[in-house]
């Protein structure tokens, strides 16, 4: 069974600290997609990255295949950040397995 | 362009009633999805659609069905409203699903639906 996890599942952190969010998964997969929920509820997409590293803004990405293993990092945090992070792979049918989410509170 | 929009916004349901989600995009995605989402758990697929006319279970599809008659709307129907159904759906799409790559996700804003 595809299995998404993502670690912590809550994260406190002060304004200004660097934010590493993990995600792994169990099925090799040729990309991975990261998800930003706002607190209202909207979902949008952060980052579709099948290797290496993205950066937009103050967010980077990273994959490793290899290891089954990406983590989304957040520098120079500010309370607009807060918010539900959220992974997911492509199983073997082309869908979405998504993880639970991490939710984010930075504080000022 | 208005993206995926979904109406209602918010909706209460009596146990056996039935209703319809609506969903549509205006960005030509042929791909197009329903997701519940629960407290806990990450988003689970209800049904997807590939295009017009092409429909599929997910994860969770039991108590719903979908139709696909038209690239911009797909709609979810409740047959039979139960508790267990009380969630946040969320209709997504994309450009497209196939091979492995993946298209940017374009969601909707939700439905929050309660059953009693």
């Amino acid at each position: 069974k595809n299995e998404v996890e993502q670690s912590p599942q809550n994260l406190t952190a002060q304004e200004g600290e660097f934010i590493t969010i993990n995600c792994s998964y169990s099925v090799g997969i040729s990309a991975l997609h990261w998800l930003q929920q706002h607190p209202g509820g909207g979902i949008v997409s952060l980052f579709m990255l099948s290797s290496g590293k993205k950066k937009h803004g103050r967010l980077i990405a990273t994959i490793n295949i290899q290891e089954k293993h990406s983590s989304l990092h957040i520098t120079a945090s500010h309370p607009r950040d807060s918010a539900v992070y959220i992974c997911a792979e492509m199983d073997s049918n082309y869908q979405l397995i998504w993880g639970a989410g991490t939710k984010l509170i930075i504080k000022p | 362009n208005a993206g995926v929009t979904q109406t209602p916004k918010f909706q209460v349901l009596k146990t056996g009633q039935s209703m319809t989600l609506q969903c549509a995009q205006d960005m030509n995605h042929e791909y197009m999805s329903w997701y519940r989402q629960d407290p806990g758990m990450g988003l689970r697929l209800i049904h997807y659609s590939v295009g017009a006319g092409i429909t599929d279970q997910g994860e969770v599809p039991n108590g719903y069905n979908v139709s696909r008659s038209t690239t911009e709307d797909f709609p979810l129907r409740l047959l039979s409203a139960a508790p267990s159904q009380t969630s946040v759906y969320f209709c997504a799409s994309s450009y497209s699903m196939v091979s492995s790559t993946i298209y940017e996700q374009y969601f909707g804003p939700g439905t929050r639906l309660t059953v009693t």
